[in-house]
């Protein structure tokens, strides 16, 4: 089935360092893909998605690239912030030409703490 | 922003206790989510709901659960009869109709802030 794999958190970084959370795939059909965050005491929000190979989703100094050849959409900032610490989740969606679907097929979420 | 609302935001009942969860969805949104995350265990889908059924549901969604749009602004998820094992956070989505439209499926999800279930 298709499942979404995020690498083992608690992640503890100091503020400028750079950031990676790993995040792989598999999936039967066309995946679109997606990165969550959850603020402390706040629901999901969408932080950046991209729905096909190569395509870079950005967003507040994040980046992930879809990249299909190794089904990965690691999550990158180059300079973290204080403010960054939440929940990061990654997640998938079957496209239309994967047979569709409603559901959103999450990542265990990592959470990260950035300390001043 | 417009927001989705939940509550209660914790919730603690009995083992065979019926709970109803509500949730009060963007206002201009048509497609509606129940999600579920044990604790320290994976986002899980739930049910989709459109035009007053359900469009899509998992096999964790079994008869002991059911959702309903009793009036138009609330969105509920209710469990008959709760096991210890739905103890959870359970979470509210909505989008639009639309995103809904987008063919590559890449509509945003808007999730409210929770609902702490815990059976005792």
């Amino acid at each position: 089935g298709d499942s979404v794999t995020q690498m083992e958190g608690p992640v503890t970084l100091s503020e400028e360092a750079f950031l990676t959370i790993n995040c792989t795939y598999t999936a039967t059909g066309y995946p679109s893909l997606f990165w969550y965050v959850q603020y402390p005491g706040e629901g999901l929000q969408l932080l950046l998605k991209a729905t096909k190979a190569d395509d870079k989703g950005s967003n507040k100094g994040f980046e992930a690239t879809y990249r299909k050849e190794t089904t990965s959409f690691h999550l990158e900032k180059g300079s973290v912030q204080v403010s960054d610490s939440a929940v990061y989740f990654c997640a998938l969606k079957i496209g239309a030409f994967g047979g569709g679907s409603e559901k959103l097929v999450f990542g265990k979420g990592t959470k990260l703490t950035v300390n001043p | 922003e417009p927001e989705v609302t939940q509550t209660p935001s914790h919730q603690v009942t009995q083992m065979g206790q019926e709970v109803i969860l509500r949730c009060v969805p963007i206002s201009n949104h048509l497609y509606f989510y129940w999600y579920r995350q044990i604790l320290g265990q994976k986002v899980e889908f739930l049910v989709s709901f459109y035009n007053n059924e359900i469009s899509e549901k998992s096999e964790i969604f079994d008869d002991q659960f059911s959702v309903e749009r009793p009036d138009g602004s609330n969105f509920t998820l209710k469990i008959r009869s709760t096991k210890l094992e739905d103890s959870a956070m359970y979470f509210c989505a909505s989008s639009s109709w639309a995103a809904r439209l987008q063919s590559s499926y890449n509509s945003p999800l808007h999730f409210g802030n929770g609902t702490r279930l815990t059976v005792t």
